[in-house]
């Protein structure tokens, strides 16, 4: 069973477009968080919600959206995409708000042309 | 602004050789610091620092924290080449609600046979 699952693995799409990823986890953790990995394998934190509640919303275009309809989702949403959104997205889950690390899903290879 | 800072960014090593990776920090209010390793896919936890002094070890991975001096190392002894991966540091501050994460650039491990 994966504990975090995140789909689609890859998303190859057209700029303009709107496209969603999603996330779930089994672990029964009270946090989930949407990273992004850049070229140079630099992870920052995007959005992090407890309890489906948005706890961290750094510094992101309002072109990214989160939604977490349950503690066990928490998707992203991106309008208009640009070539500059092309990234690895990695959600992540833990448990205590993140004190004692992380689970991290799979990724999702972003590439925008 | 909190910082974490790797080095070396890469290293390439033989199979059987030593080496150590280093991480330090500027972080108001320090909480915890952690080490992952990324291989292709998500970053999966190797260990978790909250004490100075205190060495982890796991196999052939040991890391120890100086708070002094605002620094954690990962050592890995007779590497091999299924070790060859970005190895990534983390820093938790204490923040209440705002548990994020704050990762380092990453250095890249290869071990060449």
């Amino acid at each position: 069973d994966t504990a975090v699952s995140q789909t689609p693995k890859y998303l190859v799409t057209q700029m303009g477009n709107d496209k969603s990823i999603k996330c779930e986890q089994n672990l029964g953790h009270d946090t989930m968080y949407w990273y992004k990995q850049d070229s140079k394998k630099f992870l920052k934190i995007m959005f992090s919600y407890n309890n489906k509640e948005l706890i961290i919303n750094e510094t992101v275009p309002n072109r990214f959206s989160p939604k977490s309809p349950d503690k066990a989702h928490l998707n992203l949403h991106i309008n208009s995409l640009e070539l500059g959104d092309s990234a690895v997205y990695f959600c992540a889950s833990s448990q205590d708000q993140g004190a004692h690390g992380y689970t991290f899903g799979s990724g999702t290879r972003l590439t925008v042309v | 602004e909190d910082k974490v800072v790797q080095s070396p960014l890469s290293l390439v090593v033989h199979e059987g050789d030593t080496v150590t990776l280093n991480c330090s920090y500027e972080v108001t209010n320090f909480r915890s610091l952690l080490w992952y390793k990324q291989e292709k896919k998500a970053p999966t936890f190797l260990f978790m620092l909250t004490s100075s002094g205190i060495e982890k070890k796991s196999g052939r991975l040991s890391s120890i924290l100086d708070k002094k001096e605002l620094s954690s190392i990962l050592n890995i002894t007779a590497t091999q080449t299924g070790d060859s991966a970005i190895y990534l540091c983390a820093v938790v501050p204490y923040g209440g609600a705002t548990n994020k994460l704050i990762f380092g650039t990453g250095t890249l491990l290869a071990v060449q046979p």
